[in-house]
């Protein structure tokens, strides 16, 4: 199956700081790559699509101001937790979407990034 | 609002035996659905895709489709402890390649 990497896999950092999580695609390329949170014994959340070249679609209840998404490239999607509260630490996980044929696709994770804030 | 369904458990099955995970969804018009395997702290791992009535085997898994029903499954044979895990029920939400989830089966396989 397709790789999808992650960049750092985990982070401590101090409340009010800001932290950037890549996401990479690395043997395909994904027009479209998600965003997910996730916290002890619960199921991923869905943040946000990141769609290349163009601005996020973010979920309902998820503030673009504070979870910023750039899909820079077709393998790059970044995110970015500005002014980081503890309430913030969680795992998230990024996906990309690999077609195999039109309207066929296999969703990939990456490995996640595990943020901590204190 | 389209949803999965799919029992929270946990299934407990002994090393050796067969587990069967179901799951069902609410539109009818859905094409697609995927079987993810999520070992704790980890991310989630592609099992099986499947798109057409019927069984699709590989290896020790077949996913199993049921359209007119409404309803996926997913048959684990020979089941070992490394299987022990939660398993997400995915269903893709056409042109937009979002996943819908259920809450996810967590496995127990006892040696």
């Amino acid at each position: 199956g397709a790789v999808v990497s992650q960049h750092p896999s985990w982070v401590i950092c101090k409340s009010g700081t800001s932290v950037k999580i890549e996401c990479r695609s690395l043997d395909f390329q994904a027009t479209t790559m998600f965003w997910y949170r996730q916290f002890p014994k619960q199921s991923l959340m869905l943040m946000a699509t990141s769609n290349e070249g163009s601005k996020a679609t973010y979920e309902q209840g998820v503030e673009k101001d504070k979870f910023l998404i750039n899909h820079a490239s077709l393998t790059l999607s970044t995110l970015t937790v500005t002014s980081a509260h503890p309430e913030d630490s969680s795992f998230y996980i990024c996906s990309a979407n690999q077609y195999t044929v039109p309207d066929s696709y296999e969703q990939y994770f990456g490995p996640g990034t595990r943020l901590t804030v204190t | 609002q389209k949803e999965v369904e799919q029992n929270s458990g946990p299934l407990s099955v002994p090393e050796g035996a067969i587990a069967s995970l179901n799951c069902t969804y609410s539109d009818r018009g859905s094409q697609s659905f995927f079987w993810y395997r999520q070992y704790s702290g980890k991310s989630p791992e592609l099992i099986m895709f499947i798109y057409s009535n019927g069984d699709k085997e590989d290896g020790r898994f077949t996913a199993q489709l049921n359209k007119a029903s409404q309803y996926v499954s997913l048959l684990i044979r020979d089941s070992q402890p490394s299987d022990s895990a939660t398993y997400l029920c995915l269903e893709g939400s056409g042109n937009t390649g979002k996943l819908i989830f259920g809450q996810g089966t967590t496995l127990q396989v006892k040696p």
